[in-house]
């Protein structure tokens, strides 16, 4: 169970796109397709942005978007706005009821 | 509304217990499979510990694995994690977070968590 790797921090201008990697094995982000991706402000809870790698709940825009090839998952984010300064995790199932987070990535909107 | 309130939280010493509560309300309890997951200073989150909607199944990150116990009380609403032998890198906000009926493979609401400091 050793963490996904994340970039520790990314940054872009307002309306530009930016794009956090997730990288983990054959066991965890290649062998399903259970990747999710999540925002946290600081001082608030979670939030999902994306689920089973491309899914996006009702009420997230379409500027989060994501994707898969093989063990690395990706986030992309278009059109950044001021409120998307975040960290934002990528988690992924990973066998037998376990699951497993990336390290963060510390996106700030320049 | 859904609801994930928890609480049990506090300072404990290295090699003591806690156990940690969480009030589910807004939704089917019972048929939502439900986690615990931490946020450790400095690292980041981290996957605690998973209870399906019946308790058939359950799992654990190796980190815990024979320290914490999860369980649930489907007359109360309401999930747990036992906590034995408590490590200082136990330390953490702990949230409970549910999983979706029928799709347990991520999580889509979160509470608010519940501070543990262990420290002597």
């Amino acid at each position: 169970q050793s963490a996904l790797t994340q970039p520790r921090s990314v940054s872009g201008s307002p309306g530009q796109s930016v794009t956090i990697s997730c990288t983990g094995t054959s066991s965890d982000v290649g062998g399903y397709n259970f990747v999710s991706w999540y925002q946290q402000h600081p001082g608030k809870a979670p939030k999902v942005m994306i689920y089973d790698v491309y899914k996006r709940p009702s009420g997230v825009p379409d500027r989060f978007s994501g994707s898969k090839s093989g063990n690395t998952a990706s986030l992309t984010i278009s059109g950044l706005q001021a409120e998307d300064d975040a960290d934002y995790y990528c988690c992924s199932y990973a066998g037998r009821y376990t699951w497993v987070f990336g390290g963060g990535t510390k996106l700030t909107v320049l | 509304e859904v609801q994930l309130v928890e609480s049990g939280g506090g300072l404990e010493q290295p090699g003591r217990s806690l156990r940690l509560s969480c009030a589910a309300s807004g939704f089917t309890f019972d048929d939502s499979a439900m986690h615990w997951v931490r946020l450790v200073p400095g690292r980041g989150l981290e996957w605690v510990s998973y209870i399906s909607w019946n308790s058939g199944n359950i799992g654990y990150a190796d980190s815990v694995k024979g320290r914490f116990t999860i369980s649930r009380d489907s007359a109360k609403n309401s999930l747990y994690l036992q906590m034995n032998s408590l490590r200082v890198e136990d330390t953490a906000l702990y949230y409970c977070a549910k999983g979706v009926r029928g799709n347990p493979y991520y999580f889509d609401y979160w509470g608010q968590g519940t501070l543990v400091t262990v420290s002597s």
